[in-house]
């Protein structure tokens, strides 16, 4: 069975404070994909990276950056100098070519509140 | 930039009404999901699509839901007899191939029953 934990239910910052949200995972399959996904007060899910499992370079797309780590089996994400317009739920999701469906299983999302 | 569209973006019904959600995934997409989300809580997955027939079904996925693509651009969620722990919102996915491509999810239905 796979599981996603995302200990932190909910982070608030002061703007341009650095932040990191926190996603550990469980799974027996060798192979897997890693997900952040962004649920903004409107409500929708707004994809943000995928990770495979062979592939643990780090990756940074202008304030965000994402540290995968098999042997700690996290995969964390980090914001540099936060806006209010990050404040959001935050997702980190897995999934396995093994299911013959590709679902994603979810954490329970850290809401980010990040205060001007 | 295409994206997955869906409707009505907020439906009211009673305790043992048929609904269905109604989607539409990405045009070059070839898998097709449903998700729900109660409020405040994870967003589990319900059902994925290809081929026109079920890939995956969750536990909550029982014989009051039901999927159906139409025709080539519709993808819809059927629920028979709805209950009050159906009130939900619902998310539709597609994605553009395996393995294990990124979902692109839609805007979501909230699906009250009362």
């Amino acid at each position: 069975a796979q599981k996603v934990t995302q200990a932190q239910t909910e982070i608030s910052v002061v703007e341009k404070e650095d932040v990191t949200l926190d996603c550990v995972y469980e799974t027996r399959d060798t192979t897997y994909y890693l997900f952040w996904y962004k649920q903004p007060p409107s409500g929708e899910l707004v994809f943000l990276i995928r990770r495979n499992s062979f592939d643990e370079q780090n990756e940074i797309s202008g304030r965000y950056s994402w540290n995968f780590q098999k042997s700690t089996s996290s995969f964390n994400f980090t914001i540099t100098a936060s806006q209010v317009v990050d404040s959001a739920v935050y997702f980190c999701a897995l999934s396995s070519p093994k299911n013959a469906g590709n679902m994603l299983t979810f954490g329970g999302g850290t809401r980010l509140m990040v205060k001007p | 930039e295409p994206e997955v569209t869906q409707t009505p973006s907020h439906q009211v019904t009673q305790m043992g009404q048929e609904v269905i959600l109604r989607c539409v995934p990405i045009s070059n997409h070839l898998y097709f999901y449903w998700y729900r989300q109660i409020l405040g809580q994870k967003v589990e997955f319900l059902v994925s699509f290809y081929n026109n027939e079920i890939s995956e079904k969750s536990e909550i996925f029982d014989d009051q839901f039901s999927v159906e693509r139409p025709d080539g651009s519709n993808f819809t969620l059927k629920i028979r007899s709805t209950k009050l722990e159906d009130s939900a919102m619902y998310f539709c996915a597609s994605s553009e191939t395996r393995p294990s491509y990124e979902q692109y999810f839609g805007p979501g239905t909230r699906l009250t029953v009362t």
